[in-house]
């Protein structure tokens, strides 16, 4: 198994450009995350999918859009790039009934 | 809303002796708390999660303990190791009804000196 995984492992983009960034978890678990991780602040709550076809907002979704593909592929959309969005950013999953979450290993993204 | 609260920022230790991580939260009607290790570059590995129910966890040489009363969780690790040296968050759900969405603190970066 490979747990979660994200792609790409580094990206650099200009103001204004657009991105996806691609999770996807081999767990068979229902529920799906996106953060994001800046110095001192610990992981922030971009969006969540509770199951397939439905996703909601967290704490920072501005700026951000998602699609719940199907049950293993959660992706995030960076529509017009901005350098405050320059992060960390981490996809995670769990299994109904349990708070657990696993990690991917994340995006490291620089918007210039 | 959960505010989660981790200090000291960073700690450097020599290897042997026993590690201390603190963890303050805001709402004690928590359901549970987490905590994550992060290595350098990478994401993160859950440790402990212990229930609202529980008072501490064990896995190994680390124990998790939980006092819902006083807003705070404690991270034990004992007699360090060099491979031990991480970043150390914790997290606890954003609300009393956000099942699965977590609130984490900004961690405490720990060093073990050989």
């Amino acid at each position: 198994n490979a747990g979660v995984t994200q792609t790409p492992k580094f990206q650099v983009l200009k103001t204004g450009q657009s991105m996806t960034l691609q999770c996807a978890q081999d767990m068979n678990h229902n529920s799906m995350y996106w953060y994001r991780q800046d110095p001192g602040m610990g992981l922030r709550l971009i969006y969540y999918s509770a199951s397939e076809g439905t996703t909601d907002k967290g704490e920072v979704p501005n700026g951000y859009n998602v699609s719940r593909l199907n049950k293993r592929e959660f992706s995030l959309r960076l529509e017009s790039a901005a350098p405050s969005q320059t992060s960390v950013y981490f996809c995670a999953s769990s299994q109904d009934g349990s708070y657990e979450q696993y990690f991917g290993p994340g995006t490291r993204l620089t918007v210039t | 809303k959960q505010e989660v609260t981790q200090i000291p920022a960073a700690l450097s230790v020599p290897e042997g002796e026993n590690l201390v991580l603190n963890c303050s939260f805001t709402d004690s009607a928590i359901y549970n708390l987490q905590w994550f290790r992060q290595d350098p570059g990478k994401g993160l590995t859950s440790l402990l999660l212990i229930q609202s129910s529980q008072r501490e966890q064990t896995s190994g040489r680390l124990n998790a303990s939980l006092d819902k009363s006083s807003g705070r969780s404690t991270l034990y690790i004992a007699a360090s190791q060099p491979g031990d040296s991480a970043t150390y968050l914790c997290a606890a759900p954003l609300t009393t009804d956000s099942w699965g969405k977590l609130q984490f603190g900004a961690g405490t970066q720990v060093v073990v000196t050989p």
